[in-house]
Order: structure tokens, then C-alpha cells, then sequence
């Protein structure tokens, strides 16, 4: 496997389900994000993990709930879901969080398709 | 904050028409620009990068070129193919991290 991989691509909850999304990345980065993507809404992004402690958590309800038990590895873990977090959940990776005036280049995998019942 | 608006679609063009895509941002400081192509069933790619005014990037015969005095970086390509068909993110940087804009899509026609 190369670059970033999600499990599983698709996935159909109830709102009382308890479920997990997985993340893996194979690049050696040491930073990795978990975004949102609705239809017609910008990408939204839910939590950065920088050396797999979390650094950034964008006002996201308690029913997801990341972890992060190594740089290699994101998940992001589900619970009592509403149907309008049904959309595309992207993880990413980057070499670093912080770039200075640089930039830190970002590398997606191809997501997981929610859809909350 | 920081911001980033770009036209809305659907773009649908003919192959071998010439695209522009739209994209004007707001922004405190001075942000490297990007634009990420997403294509079916796939996660975002990163197409091309601007770091800094008058940067041209370039990339698979798209170029976009950061306008600082009009605060714009605008995608274009010359002559569309039908594998370009996707969606287009405009996005921005302050180094720490990225505003994307709604996204673009771009439907090509044989």
C-alpha cells in the first residue's frame, strides 16, 4: 500500500450504531487531519493531529471522537450519529503541522462514504 | 478569517475548449494559494501552487498565476479533455493550515 488508505470506503449506520473509520498512511508524515466534505460546503476540517498528540479540534460534537495511537494511524470513532453527518470524511497527512511561510504539502486519501440512516 | 470563494458550477465544456475557473480569496498576511483537483471516487490531489505575488504554477497544461492587487488565482487550461472532468478546489495557506473554497465542477464533453 502506498500514500494514504481509509476503511471503509462506504458505510451505512443507523443512529444508534457505534462504528469506526480508519486512516493509515504509509509516507512517513508526522501530521494527519480529518476532514468533512458535504455537498456544496467547502471542506470542513474536524481535528489535526501533529506527533500523534491532537493539536486542533474545530468545534465538532462529542459524537466523533479521533484517535491517533501512532503517526501512522487515525481513527475516528462514531457514535449516535444524526442523518446530516452523512457526507465524505477525508483523512490526510503531512510531512509537519507547522511550515512557517512554506507549505506543508497535504496528501488525501480517497474517503469514507457516510451515510447516517 | 480567512477565506476562499470560487465560481459555482456545474462547468460543462465541450473537448478542446478553453476553461477558466474562478477563484478570489481573503486573507490576513500573505497566503501561498493552491488548487486540488478531486477526480470521481478518489480523495484531493494537489494540481498546483503559488507561493507568493505574480507565482505562475503549472501543472498537466493548467496554469494559475497569484494576483495579489486583485487578491485572485484563477485556473485555467487551453484545451479541456474529457479526463479532466472533476472537481477543482481553490484553496489557501498560512502555512498552519488549509481554507478550501466550495469546489468547481468541471464536466467535459467528447
Amino acid at each position: 500500500e502506498t500514500g494514504v488508505t481509509q476503511t471503509p470506503r462506504h458505510l451505512v449506520m443507523g443512529m444508534t450504531n457505534k462504528k469506526s473509520l480508519k486512516c493509515e498512511q504509509h509516507l512517513g508524515h508526522n501530521a494527519m487531519y480529518w476532514y468533512k466534505q458535504s455537498a456544496k460546503k467547502p471542506l470542513e476540517l474536524m481535528f489535526v493531529y501533529s506527533l500523534e498528540e491532537r493539536v486542533e479540534n474545530n468545534s465538532v460534537p462529542s459524537r466523533f471522537s479521533p484517535e491517533c495511537p501512532n503517526s501512522s494511524h487515525l481513527f475516528l470513532h462514531l457514535h449516535t450519529l444524526q442523518p446530516e453527518d452523512s457526507a465524505l470524511y477525508l483523512c490526510a497527512s503531512s510531512p509537519s503541522r507547522f511550515s512557517g511561510r512554506g507549505y506543508n504539502e497535504q496528501f488525501f486519501g480517497p474517503g469514507t462514504r457516510l451515510t447516517v440512516l | 478569517g480567512d477565506s476562499v470563494t470560487q465560481m459555482e458550477g456545474p462547468v460543462t465544456l465541450s473537448e478542446e475548449a478553453f476553461l477558466t475557473i474562478n477563484c478570489t480569496y481573503t486573507a490576513t498576511g500573505y497566503p501561498s494559494l493552491f488548487w486540488y483537483v478531486q477526480y470521481p471516487g478518489e480523495g484531493l490531489q494537489l494540481l498546483l501552487k503559488a507561493t507568493k505575488a505574480d507565482d505562475k504554477g503549472s501543472n498537466k497544461g493548467f496554469e494559475a498565476t497569484y494576483r495579489k492587487e486583485t487578491t485572485s488565482f484563477h485556473l485555467e487550461k487551453g484545451s479541456v479533455q474529457v479526463s479532466d472532468s472533476a472537481v477543482y478546489f481553490c484553496a489557501l495557506s498560512d502555512g498552519n493550515k488549509l481554507v478550501f473554497g466550495a469546489g468547481t465542477i468541471l464536466r467535459v464533453k467528447s
